[in-house]
């Protein structure tokens, strides 16, 4: 199994470009979530899914977009990068809902840098 | 203001030695709380997960502590290794049927040295 996989690694986009995030997880999880992690912060939320064909809104939803077409993926897309996006991204997945103590498997993050 | 807090922000100890690192928090109603592990340019990894009812778990040389009345929890890892080297991150999870509300803290980075 190779749990949570992320493409690509490592990202430099100029303003305004557009780009999207692969995440993909082999473990047949309902549940899938994007973050976000900044230095001297938490991580937070962007948007998560909780099941095929369904998404949502977590707690810094703005400037991004998802789709989750099929169960294993989830992509996260930047319509018109800003600087303000640069960080660290984080996709995960679980099999239930973590209120419920379903652990949370993370993938290994992209690095993005917007000019 | 985050509400959940943990300290300290970062911490060094020598190899072999033990430390406890401290998380706070305020949210309610509480439903869990996890501690995972995050070693450098890596995604977290879960240490342990703790609801109400549970006050110590432990996996291999980590034990978790909670206090639920008082809102406190602490992770002490014994006899530390290099390899224990990386953030520890605190996350309380709300019991709520609204939707997601995982609140994470902004983590203790630890240093093992030789």
């Amino acid at each position: 199994n190779a749990g949570v996989t992320q493409t690509p690694k490592f990202r430099v986009l100029k303003t305004g470009q557009s780009m999207t995030l692969l995440c993909a997880q082999d473990m047949n999880h309902e549940y899938m979530y994007w973050y976000r992690q900044d230095p001297g912060m938490g991580l937070r939320l962007i948007h998560y899914s909780v099941g095929e064909g369904t998404t949502a809104k977590g707690e810094v939803p703005d400037g991004y977009n998802v789709s989750r077409l099929k169960k294993q993926n989830f992509l996260l897309g930047l319509e018109s990068a800003a600087p303000s996006q640069t960080s660290v991204y984080f996709c995960a997945s679980s099999d239930g809902h973590p209120g419920h103590s379903y652990e949370q498997y993370f993938g290994p993050g992209t690095r993005l840098t917007v000019t | 203001k985050n509400q959940v807090e943990q300290s300290p922000q970062s911490l060094i100890i020598l190899e072999g030695k033990n430390c406890t690192l401290q998380c706070n928090y305020t949210v309610s109603p509480f439903s869990n709380l996890r501690w995972y592990k995050q070693d450098t340019g890596r995604g977290p990894v879960s240490l342990t997960i703790m609801t109400f009812s549970e006050n110590t778990k432990s996996n291999g040389r980590y034990t978790a502590t909670l206090d639920a009345d008082t809102k406190q929890s602490s992770l002490h890892i014994t006899a530390s290794q290099l390899s224990d080297s990386a953030s520890y991150i605190c996350v309380v999870r709300v019991n709520s049927n609204s939707g997601y509300a995982l609140n994470f803290g902004k983590g203790t980075s630890l240093l093992v040295t030789p």
